[in-house]
């Protein structure tokens, strides 16, 4: 069973620093393409970042473009979202979300993660 | 960036009726299009992907149809669970991945 829990979530500043992480299991990780997409609160989805399955292709969202980094370690099953000066606007639930079919970029989002929440405010 | 509208905000049906959303696009995205089903304080669950293809392990009271700009989504006779909040997206051109605003549907 397809399995993603975040972590790192929490309260900050604006202008401050969070990393999220997301542990995966239940599957071949390295063989699936990632996503970041979060939720503000009483909101809809916003798609956040995107990262291949060997971490060669990554594309960012405009609002959060210089601001934020994705990366993953295959060899640790596990997909981070570096955040860097954080606005109150970037207030919002993080979900870790897999695609439906491996060695594809189809952009299927087909097993999100519970999402951790991150406040940003002072 | 491709915009996509979904109609209605919210729609009021009871058990056992059918429901129809809609979700229309500012330009074609061919079949590039999938819808999710989010109940409060859960996480997102994938229905349908590329317009017309059940997820694994959803119900075939669901289903989904349309190309290039206009697609619906069916349910054809409620039940209890499926009120809840349902967002399209879109695959096709891309970045970014985007959203409808979601069609919130409630018990009447």
């Amino acid at each position: 069973e397809v399995h993603l829990v975040e972590s790192g979530g929490g309260l900050v500043q604006p202008g401050g620093s969070l990393r999220l992480s997301c542990a995966a299991s239940g599957f071949i990780f390295s063989n699936y393409d990632m996503n970041w997409v979060r939720q503000a609160p009483g909101k809809g989805l916003e798609w956040v970042s995107y990262i291949s399955s060997a971490s060669t292709i990554i594309h960012y969202a405009d609002s959060v473009k210089g601001r934020f980094t994705i990366s993953r370690d295959n060899a640790e099953n596990s997909l981070f979202l570096q955040m860097d000066s954080l606005r109150a606007e970037d207030t919002a639930v993080y979900f870790c979300v897999r695609v439906v079919t491996p060695h594809s970029h189809d952009i299927n989002l087909g097993y999100w993660g519970q999402g951790t929440l991150v406040t940003v405010s002072s | 960036e491709i915009v996509l509208t979904q109609s209605p905000a919210t729609l009021s049906l009871s058990p056992g009726e059918r429901a129809t959303l809609s979700c229309r696009a500012s330009q074609s995205v061919s079949s590039f299009l999938a819808w999710y089903q989010q109940k409060p304080g859960q996480a997102p669950r994938l229905l349908i992907y590329d317009a017309t293809n059940r997820a694994t392990g959803i119900p075939a009271r669901f289903s989904g149809s349309g190309s290039g700009t206009d697609f619906t989504l069916t349910i054809s006779s409620l039940e209890p669970e499926d009120f809840a909040v349902y967002y399209c997206q879109q695959r096709s051109i891309w970045p970014p991945i985007t959203f409808g605003q979601g069609t919130r549907l409630e018990i009447k």
